[in-house]
């Protein structure tokens, strides 16, 4: 069974740095990009990031380009997002997802970690 | 950025019914169109990818539908479970983008 497991959420102050990461197991990691979404609260999903197989692509999206970074451990099956430089607006639940390859939906999601980030 | 509208925002619809959601991107995605349902406390769940194909133990009462601007959700005969938030999200171009959800709810 595919399983994804978020963990490092927390309550951090504005200008602070977070590290999420998200264990994988039930499929071969190396072999599939993963994703990052996010939710606000009381909001919908917003797509904050996607790394390729082997690490080496990453895209971001505008709201977040600078100040996280994407990557990933395959021979652990662990994804992580670095967050510097945390905002109020960054406050969301953090889903990491298994995506397709190659189109990139999320076909498998983790139950997310919950970011505060106030003073 | 492609802008995915989706609409209405809240449907009520009574158990046994059709529903039909509708989305609708700002510029064509072709048929790289998924659609996912949550549920309160939950994390999202894929529905439909593809515009048209179910996921892996997707009940067949739901389907999708579409290409290009326009796509279509529709749950056939609602059942109790089915009561949720649902999104589109297209990956024909950079960034990936949802839309902003449709709550289905019951009437």
């Amino acid at each position: 069974e595919v399983q994804l497991l978020e963990s490092g959420g927390g309550l951090v102050q504005p200008g602070g740095s977070l590290r999420l990461s998200c264990a994988a197991s039930g499929f071969t990691f190396s072999s599939y990009p993963m994703s990052w979404v996010r939710q606000a609260p009381g909001k919908g999903l917003e797509w904050v990031s996607t790394i390729g197989g082997s690490g080496a692509a990453t895209d971001y999206a505008d709201s977040v380009k600078g100040r996280f970074i994407t990557s990933r451990d395959n021979p652990k099956n662990t994804l992580h997002l670095q967050m510097n430089s945390l905002r109020a607006e960054d406050t969301a639940v953090y889903y990491c997802a298994k995506d397709h390859n190659p189109n990139i939906y999320m076909d498998v999601w983790g139950k997310g970690t919950t970011v505060t980030v106030s003073s | 950025e492609i802008v995915m509208t989706q609409s209405p925002a809240t449907l009520s619809v009574s158990p046994g019914e059709r529903a039909t959601l509708s989305c609708r991107a700002s510029q064509s995605v072709s048929s790289k169109l998924a659609w996912y349902q949550q549920k309160p406390g939950q994390a999202p769940r894929l529905l439909i990818y593809g515009a048209s194909t179910r996921a892996t133990g997707i009940p067949a009462r739901f389907s999708g539908s579409g290409s290009g601007t326009e796509f279509t959700l529709t749950i056939s005969s609602l059942q109790s479970e089915d009561f949720a938030v649902y999104y589109c999200q297209q990956f024909n171009n950079w960034p990936l983008t949802f839309g902003g959800g449709t709550k289905v709810e019951i009437k």
